[in-house]
């Protein structure tokens, strides 16, 4: 499986200030994604990362505010821009190397103050 | 509305005692996936499910997939304290390329 490296694995912010959060693979993978969880709650869908090309973005997500880069099929960032207190959660990357197989990295532990 | 459905939501019991996991939902997935998480860490796979009543084991756990393809179960037995964790089932359905997950079962094994 591939392995999935995150950075920072945690921050503590100010409101009003961005954060990028870095995804590195090892391995070349064609689909990556990011998801937010609130602690202790299951995973809800922000954006697909699609190389070369802007992301796609689930409702309620924008890319105003979670920009998302993908160079190439190794790494992605995420962006939380603007942050306020609500956007205090756990961030993680995933990625899908073989069709009925997803993994996810470690996470990024955000709190905004 | 959450598409796939888990329950219970949390569960608390002595080390030694078996405990069922369910995940329901009124669509058709083509496949589905459990994950356990621990504090900290991000989900691991346990296990993928993709035909129709198929059962799978590892080690003390066991998976079933729904013949209708629309539910599946964890079952452990003689639980640990090494079972602590979020489980989460996730599953792709109809034309989705990405996981949908369920609302997430937080298990505690007391020893």
């Amino acid at each position: 499986s591939a392995v999935i490296s995150q950075k920072p694995s945690r921050d503590i912010c100010q409101r009003g200030t961005s954060l990028t959060i870095q995804c590195q693979v090892d391995s070349q993978v064609t689909m990556m994604f990011w998801y937010r969880q609130q602690p202790g709650q299951s995973l809800t869908l922000i954006a697909t990362a699609n190389q070369g090309s802007e992301a796609t973005y689930e409702s309620g997500f924008v890319i105003d505010k979670f920009p998302i880069s993908r160079p190439n099929l190794t790494f992605s960032t995420l962006t939380v821009s603007n942050m306020s207190p609500e956007d205090s959660s756990i961030y993680l990357c995933s990625v899908k190397d073989r069709p009925n197989e997803q993994f996810f990295g470690p996470g990024t532990r955000l709190t905004v103050l | 509305t959450q598409l796939l459905e888990q329950s219970p939501q949390f569960l608390s019991i002595q080390e030694g005692e078996n405990l069922t996991v369910y995940c329901n939902s009124s669509s058709v997935f083509s496949s589905l996936q459990w994950y356990r998480q621990e504090p900290g860490e991000g989900p691991v796979l346990l296990v993928t499910v993709v035909t129709g009543g198929e059962v799978k084991k590892l080690k003390r756990l066991t998976f079933q997939f729904g013949d209708a393809r629309k539910d599946s179960s964890l079952h452990i037995t003689a639980a640990q304290p090494g079972d602590t964790g979020l489980y989460l089932c996730a599953g792709v359905s109809g034309s989705a390329r990405q996981l949908t997950f369920g609302s997430g079962t937080q298990l505690t094994v007391l020893p």
